[in-house]
């Protein structure tokens, strides 16, 4: 099991302020990952990293923006936050199973409420 | 990556197996099925995967059809915790990206 932080767990914010949601590993995964997922819906693959100073969109567009400056730290920023952006944002790093297959281990999620 | 087929929605009944289907018929040769479950909104978690043999571990067992069209995944006494959503997915690995679908909400009841 990796273990995976996410903080904060909730947030409600008001339009226009600029966020930063956090997560972080502390398995030494190079390969980590952001999802956003309304309720009772898909997740959606947002951005991703395949290690330090790598950053990758996903397939679903966000106006979100990520940074990856140390391996164990995978922040998420929304400049200028709107009702649109409410949502549940997972975390997410790789892991090679036994066997070598990799799968990815998800952190507990932040959900964001704008106002 | 390949897509999956799961039904919206099942019932299990408190200490009985669970049995959930999923169809992949357009799996490639170095695809894996993997299944997450997610429970009440945290972050998924793995359950189990597998290439072409069946698999168990200590919280499911997985049998995919020799085709590997298709898979179930059985929880052999499913408690109430037991109750989540739970995705079927098709990865190769090499992209890193999971890609999920709808899943299964299954509702264990006493």
């Amino acid at each position: 099991e990796a273990d995976i932080y996410q903080t904060p767990r909730y947030l409600v914010i008001g339009t226009g302020k600029k966020i930063t949601l956090e997560c972080s590993q502390t398995m030494g995964h190079d390969k980590m990952y952001w999802y956003q997922q309304d309720p009772g819906m898909e997740l959606h693959l947002i951005h991703y990293s395949y290690g330090v100073n790598s950053t990758e969109k996903g397939d679903l567009s966000s106006e979100s923006t990520v940074s990856r400056i140390r391996t164990e730290h995978f922040p998420l920023t929304l400049e200028s936050a709107r009702p649109s952006h409410t949502s549940q944002y997972l975390c997410a790093s790789r892991a090679r199973l036994a066997g070598g297959q990799e799968t990815q281990y998800f952190g507990p999620g932040t959900r964001l409420l704008v106002l | 990556d390949a897509k999956t087929t799961q039904p919206t929605s099942m019932d299990c009944a408190e200490g009985r197996a669970a049995n959930l289907p999923c169809n992949h018929s357009t799996i490639s040769g170095n695809e894996y099925v993997y299944w997450y479950r997610q429970i009440h909104s945290q972050g998924p978690q793995y359950i189990i995967h597998g290439l072409k043999n069946n698999e168990t571990n200590e919280m499911a067992s997985l049998i995919i059809t020799e085709d590997r069209k298709s898979s179930t995944l059985i929880l052999p006494h499913a408690t109430l915790r037991d109750t989540a959503v739970y995705y079927c997915i098709v990865f190769s690995g090499n992209t890193g990206k999971l890609i999920f679908g709808q899943g299964t909400t299954l509702q264990v009841k006493p």
